[in-house]
C-alpha cells in the first residue's frame, strides 16, 4: 500500500494550459505539503495545509491554488502554464507540521512545452 | 524565517571510505533535523533524524552530529558503498513551522 500517492507521474502540456496534480495519503496525518523541485534538485516549499486549512504559501504565484477536500487529500491545481513551471512536483505529508517526519510521494514530472 | 546551509554541492569518495556532509540553519528555535535520501528518479525518504535534546545518534554506518550552540549538524556516511550514491537533503524545522532544507549534495561513491 502507497503512502502518500500523487497522480499523474508524468505531465506534458503546452503553454498557456491548465492542469491539476491530486495527492492522497493514507497514513492518517494532518499535515500536507506542496514541494518544487527544480533543475538543481533544491526541494522548495509552496504550501502546507494542516487540517484542511492553510498553514503556509510561500511565495507562489496566484496560478497556483491548492484544494483539501479533507485531510487525506491535497490536489495542487495550475492556471495559466509556464514553461518556467516546468519541474517535479512533490506532495508529501507529515502526522504534524514540522516536527516529524515527512513522507514523500513519487513525484509528478510537469514538462511545459 | 530559517536558513539553512548545506556544503558541499558535490561529493566523490571511493568505496569503503567516509562522507561527511555539512549544514548550518539560522533559526535557534529549530528543533528537529531530518536527513533525507533521494536516488535518482526517486522520491526523498527520510534516513536519519535527530532533536535538539540530543547531540549524537548513530544507525548502523550512518550517523548525525548536532552542535546547538554553532547552529550547526552533519551527516556521517562510513564505510560508503555504491547504493550510498545519492542526493542527500538536510533540513531545519520547529513546532508548527514548515521544514526548511537545504540545497543538497550529489554523493557519488566510486566503485
Amino acid at each position: 500500500d502507497t503512502a502518500v500517492s500523487q497522480t499523474p507521474k508524468y505531465l506534458v502540456t503546452q503553454m498557456g494550459n491548465d492542469k491539476s496534480i491530486k495527492c492522497e495519503q493514507n497514513l492518517g496525518h494532518d499535515t500536507m505539503y506542496w514541494y518544487k523541485q527544480d533543475s538543481k534538485k533544491f526541494l522548495k516549499i509552496m504550501f502546507s495545509y494542516n487540517n484542511k486549512e492553510l498553514i503556509i504559501n510561500e511565495t507562489v504565484p496566484n496560478r497556483f491554488s491548492p484544494k483539501s477536500p479533507d485531510k487525506a487529500h491535497l490536489n495542487l491545481h495550475i492556471n495559466s502554464l509556464e514553461l518556467g513551471d516546468s519541474a517535479v512536483y512533490f506532495c508529501a505529508s507529515s502526522h504534524d507540521i514540522g516536527n516529524t517526519e515527512a513522507f514523500f510521494g513519487q513525484g509528478t514530472r510537469l514538462t511545459v512545452v | 524565517g530559517e536558513n539553512v546551509e548545506q556544503h558541499p554541492s558535490t561529493l566523490s569518495v571511493q568505496e569503503g571510505d567516509s562522507a561527511v556532509i555539512k549544514c548550518t540553519y539560522s533559526d535557534s528555535a529549530s528543533n528537529y533535523f531530518p536527513w533525507y535520501k533521494q536516488e535518482l528518479g526517486k522520491r526523498p525518504q527520510l534516513i536519519i533524524d535527530i532533536r535538539s535534546n540530543v547531540g549524537e545518534k548513530k544507525d548502523q554506518r550512518i550517523a548525525v552530529t548536532l552542535n546547538k550552540t554553532a547552529k550547526h549538524f552533519s551527516l556521517h556516511i562510513t564505510e560508503t558503498q555504491p547504493e550510498d550514491s545519492a542526493v542527500y537533503f538536510c533540513a531545519a524545522s520547529k513546532p508548527g513551522n514548515q521544514f526548511y532544507f537545504g540545497t543538497g549534495t550529489s554523493l557519488t561513491v566510486i566503485p
